[in-house]
């Protein structure tokens, strides 16, 4: 059983700083991750497929890196609008597992 | 514009039976496999069911297996997910995703969800 591992649970960031979000894979996922955003009250979002490919629409101040173990959801210039609990979740293994991390919430100082 | 529109949720007593419906507009149903997901109040994520463009292919998570069984018709551009056996802690809002088409799919656009709530 894969288990995915967000840190940290919050982080409390002032507007135009960079957010940097981590999520570690108990066991290799290559590059098959990507990152939600969930808004309250609202489904979640996908921003980042592939570790590192934007979804359509979704701003250039998020990027996603990584592979193997390890990945990192930045968010440059953090906007108001970017207070949210981000997710990542694996979609490597088949059948199909999609384990999500447990999310880390970005406060807006 | 894709939409994906879930009904089918409310109150039910534990051992009872829901059936969840996914109507989806906006984009060609038959040509993408969709998922189930559900979040418990205050948790995260949890992916429950899997199916395929045509239904050849179905996979459930462990914590549903054998209580809850996923469907599509896609002349009708719905997804169902029939719940049996409802337990207090399937208490949660269900989502209806639209996977990508990709050897690894992920979930690129959410219903905006149906709450479950089983209680006696």
């Amino acid at each position: 059983e894969i288990v995915m591992t967000q840190s940290p649970v919050t982080l409390s960031v002032s507007p135009g700083e960079r957010a940097t979000l981590s999520c570690r894979a108990s066991q290799s996922v290559s590059s098959n991750l990507a990152w939600y955003q969930q808004k309250p009250g609202q489904a979640p979002r996908l921003l980042i497929y592939g570790a590192s490919t934007r979804a359509a629409g979704i701003p250039a101040r998020f990027s996603g890196s990584g592979s193997g173990t390890e990945f990192t959801l930045t968010i440059t210039s953090l906007q108001s609008e970017d207070a949210a609990i981000y997710y990542c979740q694996e979609c490597y293994h088949w059948p199909p597992t999609y384990t999500f991390g447990q999310g880390t919430k970005v406060e807006i100082k | 514009e894709v939409q994906l529109v879930e009904s089918g949720g409310g109150l039910v007593q534990p051992g009872g039976s829901l059936r969840l419906t996914c109507a989806a507009s906006g984009f060609s149903f038959r040509s993408f496999n969709m998922n189930w997901v559900r979040q418990a109040p205050g948790k995260g994520l949890e992916w429950l069911a899997h199916i395929s463009r045509n239904s050849d292919v179905i996979f459930h998570a462990d914590s549903v297996k054998g209580r809850f069984t996923i469907s599509r018709d896609n002349a009708k551009n719905s997804l169902y997910l029939q719940m049996n056996s409802l337990r207090d802690e399937d208490t949660a809002v269900y989502y209806c995703a639209k996977g990508t088409v990709a050897t690894r799919p992920v979930f690129d656009f959410w219903g905006q969800g149906a709450l479950v709530t089983v209680s006696s």
